[in-house]
């Protein structure tokens, strides 16, 4: 059975930069279809799309983030990543992974809250 | 942008009512693009319906999906306790995908 596993720090001083890390288990990240994606959301309010990373490496930002953010993939360890560059208070949000086939959904990890502070 | 916007923000029924969750595109969305998921405290959504209207594995019959161009609903002919939730829709229709800011399910 798939499972994605979210990394990283819980803590993360305002203007650096937020690395998170998701490992897939029960399928591989090379699968054709699929975009491998990052969701946040802050607490207490709805979901964002990030970004997402298709198989092919092919990248997908939102507008919103798009200089900030930088997405990319370990086939090797069948892990895909996410940074997220001088972040605020408004970046504090759980974060999620997800594998995302198009007109089908997403299929998501638990989740990692990362808050911004210093 | 697509923007999706649910109504209403919260809606209070009691178990075994018929509730009712409408999400509305700001453009036109093919149906084959627009899905709908639940999300309880503490826990990442869990997706519910895809295509406005095919259940995804392992989802009740209770819950439904219909709707086209602008205009969805979801379903849930009858509540149970443990579908007091969270509901969002999702458009994957363009780029860049966008939620709507989700509907409140609360028992009454």
């Amino acid at each position: 059975q798939l499972q994605l596993q979210e990394s990283g720090p819980g803590l993360v001083k305002p203007s650096e930069t937020l690395s998170l890390t998701c490992t897939v288990s029960g399928g591989s990240i090379s699968s054709s279809s699929y975009y491998w994606g990052w969701i946040r959301q802050p607490p207490g309010k709805g979901l964002e799309w990030i970004g997402s990373i298709y198989y092919s490496g092919s990248t997908y930002y939102n507008p919103s983030l798009k200089s900030r953010v930088t997405i990319s993939v370990d086939t090797s360890k069948n892990q895909f990543s996410l940074k997220l560059s001088s972040v605020t208070a408004a970046d504090t949000a759980v974060y999620y992974c997800a594998r995302h086939l198009v007109g089908r959904g997403y299929y998501w990890g638990q989740g990692t809250l990362v808050t911004v502070s210093s | 942008e697509i923007v999706m916007t649910q109504s209403p923000a919260t809606l209070s029924l009691s178990p075994g009512e018929r509730a009712t969750l409408s999400c509305r595109a700001s453009q036109s969305v093919s149906s084959s693009y627009l899905s709908w998921y639940q999300q309880k405290p503490g826990q990442a959504p869990r997706l519910l319906i895809y295509g406005a209207s095919t259940r995804a594995t392992g989802i009740p019959a209770r819950f439904s999906g219909s709707g086209s161009g602008t205009d969805f609903t979801l379903t849930i002919s009858s509540l149970q306790p443990e579908d007091f939730a969270v509901y969002y829709c999702q458009q994957d229709y363009n780029l860049p995908w966008t939620f709507g800011q989700g509907t409140k399910v609360e028992i009454k």
